[in-house]
């Protein structure tokens, strides 16, 4: 257990739809990355929040967005649904706000089945 | 980000050392070398990470060549649990690497 938790584990929706996913990051982690892993796309990184504020951007589509709360949660939506959204969305934290190269500890995903 | 390249798939068997090599060729001087290793449907999880030489863990050992334009991760007697995909990644610890690709990996498979 990474001690990163992702709610919800599943997520089934339709095409055109808006989505929530929340991510808590390990205990005194200041930095939260969001990653899309695709069967054809691999492990990409999306965003990053460093204590709130966003630090760096990834292969991140404008229909997507995200944001870090002050209690460090962050949410990342996704919105206009396609099928090619379908994928495990995770999250990641490290506890400073080092590019996603730092060392990061992963949470258990959130599966999203867009239908 | 600097490109990885690392084989598709390796087999061995129980108790076995295991090798798996990563060569990046256009790594920078302020790149480190991280390993993660990830099990199906689960997030990566953060293995080992190297400047230069060798750096070991509990888990794993890393070398890293004088020229550091390429990697080796060495996991000491495997078992069936290390199974798994491994992810070799090259990247600064200041600036802005933001097209980070985990890429396909080194998927390992452990056999009785």
């Amino acid at each position: 257990d990474s001690g990163v938790t992702q709610t919800p584990k599943h997520l089934i929706t339709a095409t055109g739809q808006r989505v929530t996913l929340r991510c808590s990051p390990r205990s005194g982690d200041l930095s939260v990355y969001w990653y899309q892993q695709s069967l054809d796309q691999g492990l990409q990184f999306l965003i990053q929040y460093y204590n709130g504020e966003e630090r760096a951007k990834g292969n991140i589509l404008e229909r997507f967005s995200a944001q870090q709360f002050p209690d460090l949660h962050s949410e990342l939506n996704l919105s206009s649904l396609e099928l090619g959204d379908s994928a495990l969305y995770f999250c990641a934290s490290s506890p400073l706000g080092g590019p996603p190269s730092y060392e990061q500890y992963f949470g258990p995903g959130t599966r999203l089945t867009v239908t | 980000l600097a490109k990885t390249t690392q084989p598709i798939s390796m087999d061995s068997y129980e108790g076995q050392e295991v090798n798996i090599t990563c060569s990046h060729n256009n790594i920078a001087t302020n790149d480190y070398i991280t390993w993660y290793q990830q099990f199906p449907s689960q997030g990566p999880r953060f293995i080992i990470q190297g400047y230069k030489t060798k750096v070991t863990n509990e888990v794993a050992s890393l070398f890293i060549p004088a020229d550091r334009k390429s990697s080796t991760l060495s996991l000491p007697r495997v078992s069936l649990s290390d199974t798994a995909v491994y992810y070799c990644l090259v990247g600064g610890k200041v600036g802005d690497n933001n097209d980070m690709r985990f890429g396909a990996g080194t998927r390992l498979t452990v056999k009785p």
